[in-house]
């Protein structure tokens, strides 16, 4: 069955100190990846994509994720934590081929960055 | 560019009623799509409307429907609510065009009592 894991509910790290919210994933093929962040009483915003290409893709507000083909990874990795980084990231998979567009889920990772 | 809205923010029903929830996509977009967020579940995939037809379906019993109008926007229904339906419900956008992300409205909560 196809499926993601976050192994970690949560994730703590001081303000400017590298943050790595973890993701792997169990899908045939080399599916599309992509890191969702949500903030308190608002809607899933998107941050970054991996579709095929460089396995080291850019996102929003200064986030990056490594996709690893033989360890099945996409770990989401920012230099330098904020306060206002701290919010619940979830990671997401769509197999391919095929155009169903059904993404899957992981359960989240809560990160907290502290002062 | 106004984002995707859904409507109610919140909804309260009684086990057994029939529950009804609106979004309006990214205008544009032309493809929504329906997930539940349950508590301790994650996102669950629902159901995926492009121009008016259904395209894909998760994997939820039939009572749980819905319709995508000429205008784009769509209703999702659920009918004979159980207790277990009580989650936030998330309405996404994408364009015409395959741009792989999905870009999400604020939710309705449905709270079945």
């Amino acid at each position: 069955a196809q499926s993601v894991a976050q192994p970690e509910d949560q994730v703590n790290v001081a303000e400017g100190n590298p943050l790595t919210v973890k993701c792997t994933y169990s899908v045939s093929g080399n599916p599309y990846l992509f890191w969702y962040v949500q903030y308190p009483n608002r809607g899933l915003q998107f941050l970054l994509k991996y579709i095929t290409g460089d396995n080291l893709v850019k996102g929003s507000y200064g986030f990056e994720a490594e996709f690893n083909k033989s360890q099945t990874s996409f770990h989401l990795k920012k230099p330098s934590a904020l306060v206002s980084d701290s919010a619940l990231y979830f990671c997401a998979v769509r197999a391919r081929p095929g155009n169903n567009r059904k993404l899957i889920w992981g359960l989240g990772t809560s990160l907290a960055v502290n002062p | 560019e106004a984002g995707v809205t859904q409507s109610p923010t919140h909804l309260i029903k009684t086990r057994g009623q029939q529950a009804t929830l609106r979004c309006s996509p990214i205008s544009g977009h032309t493809s929504v799509y329906w997930y539940q967020q349950a508590l301790g579940l994650g996102l669950q995939f629902l159901l995926w409307y492009d121009e008016g037809e259904e395209r894909n379906r998760g994997n939820f019993p039939p009572r749980f429907s819905g319709r995508q109008f000429p205008n784009y926007s769509s209703e999702l229904n659920v009918n004979a609510l159980e207790l277990e339906d009580s989650a936030l419900y998330l309405c996404a956008s994408s364009p015409r065009l395959e741009s792989y992300e999905q870009y999400f409205g604020p939710g309705t909560r449905l709270t079945v009592t």
